[in-house]
């Protein structure tokens, strides 16, 4: 597909589960957002690359989230130890260039985690 | 830290009707860029409207545009002749000389035939 897609779309977790989430970013494009969205709330970033290099990670909240994207296309953003606190929309966004200016960024439809 | 401001939690228009949402932002930066999303029940962030600091100039987009008061910091969205599609969260975000988009709260639009 022509966009940026994420699978899976739900997920339910039981408190304690590691969950792994994934996002096929639109083919050529270097950056690569995650973003979290509480129910009502506006998405709040967690981290970003450019190609394969996790340039910012400042909003990752816990040292039990980690994301990678190995060889500059496909990304994976883990949360291990999940906790209701965590339940949330994952967004993942990418971008042709570097996130400079004007830059479009195309985001994805979520992936929607539910921890019971 | 840069923060975005969405004052109204929910706005109702008639169909064909204008409707304005709000946005204010604070950031210490003079050169950054402001965005409108709007965001269906599917989730998927669409782009709306993009405004570069530096130009002066409202941008428009068709049945949308903004009015940008940068000395107010203030950044609200027009959409004219409304229509039932436009029903969706609206996010005001901001992007400094960076890379991350920061975002408002959202203000949920609902248009009414």
């Amino acid at each position: 597909g022509a966009g940026v897609s994420q699978s899976p779309r739900y997920k339910v977790a039981k408190r304690g589960q590691d969950v792994a989430l994934r996002c096929d970013p639109i083919s050529g494009h270097v950056s690569l957002f995650w973003y979290q969205q509480a129910l009502g709330q506006g998405p709040e970033f967690l981290t970003y690359f450019q190609n394969e290099a996790q340039l910012d990670k400042s909003g990752l909240p816990s040292d039990r989230f980690f994301a990678e994207r190995p060889e500059g296309s496909v990304s994976t953003l883990k949360i291990q130890r999940t906790q209701q606190e965590d339940s949330a929309v994952y967004l993942c966004a990418s971008s042709l260039r570097e996130g400079r200016g004007n830059t479009e960024a195309f985001f994805g439809q979520g992936t929607r985690l539910t921890v019971v | 830290a840069q923060t975005v401001t969405q004052s109204q939690p929910e706005m109702s228009v008639q169909e064909a009707e204008t409707v304005t949402l709000s946005c204010t932002y604070d950031t210490s930066e003079n050169n950054y860029y402001l965005f409108w999303y709007k965001q269906p029940p599917s989730r998927q962030m669409i782009l709306v409207i993009r405004q570069e600091a530096y130009k002066q100039q409202n941008a428009t987009e068709n049945r949308f545009s903004v009015n940008f008061q940068k000395a107010a910091k203030s950044f609200s969205l027009k959409i004219s002749d409304s229509q039932l599609g436009d029903t969706a969260m609206y996010f005001c975000a901001f992007r400094e000389y960076g890379n991350k988009l920061v975002f408002g709260a959202g203000t949920i639009l609902r248009v009414k035939s």
